[in-house]
């Protein structure tokens, strides 16, 4: 089945304490990104990959960090989680460049994370 | 950087009814993209228009453009009560705040 994984799916932790949110797809899509979806704020990313080795910031790349070394993976860490960052967060995958051609991206279930 | 907006942010309506949301946009765009997010799910792709496109039809979906006032409608016809969910424009990688439907019984 084509889809769009996250580990965990929910996640309390404490601030400071290093963490990572793995992303996977098995679709070889060459675009991956990263969303966190906040309550009046809808959706904003944070990071997105055009392809391995390639990542650019989004819109909040603050306190976040990424990698792409692999075409699947996609793994979001947060090095110094703050409060702030408590969120719901989303990986996406899509084709090519998603939106600029035309490409659908394929959502994951979503990271619920609290940092206290 | 917010490109679309909806409207109106939340919207009941009967079962059985059409539901209208709007999205607007700012800069000139490719194609235009709707989505729908069931309570704290992952967002689902529910159709794309290209920006040469006026109009498009999936399902009791129907999807307008108007680039000239750099507008988009969605519209769903007979609505039910599995639709009640938020509904997101999307431009590029960008996304509205959403519209929140929800079908009464």
């Amino acid at each position: 089945e084509a889809q769009v994984t996250q580990n965990p799916r929910y996640l309390i932790t404490v601030t400071g304490k290093k963490l990572t949110v793995t992303c996977s797809q098995n679709m070889n899509h060459e675009y991956m990104s990263w969303y966190r979806q906040d309550p009046g704020l809808g959706l904003r990313q944070i990071y997105y990959s055009m392809n391995v080795e390639v990542t650019d910031k989004g819109d909040v790349p603050e306190g976040y960090k990424v990698s792409r070394k692999e075409k699947r993976n996609f793994p979001l860490i947060l090095e110094s989680p703050s409060p702030n960052q408590t969120s719901l967060y989303f990986c996406a995958s899509s084709l090519l460049s998603s939106g600029r051609y035309g490409d659908t991206q394929y959502f994951g279930p979503g990271t619920r994370l609290t940092v206290l | 950087s917010q490109q679309g907006e909806e409207d109106p942010q939340a919207l009941s309506i009967q079962e059985g009814e059409n539901a209208t949301m709007n999205c607007s946009y700012k800069t000139s765009i490719n194609n235009l993209q709707w989505y729908r997010q069931n309570s704290g799910r992952g967002l689902v792709h529910l159709i794309l228009i290209r920006s040469n496109e006026r109009e498009k039809h999936s399902g009791r979906l129907r999807v307008t453009l108007d680039t000239s006032k750099k507008s988009s409608s969605l519209l769903i016809t007979a609505s039910r009560a599995a639709d009640t969910a938020s509904y997101f424009c999307a431009t590029d990688a960008t996304f509205g705040k959403g519209t929140r439907l929800h079908i009464l019984p």
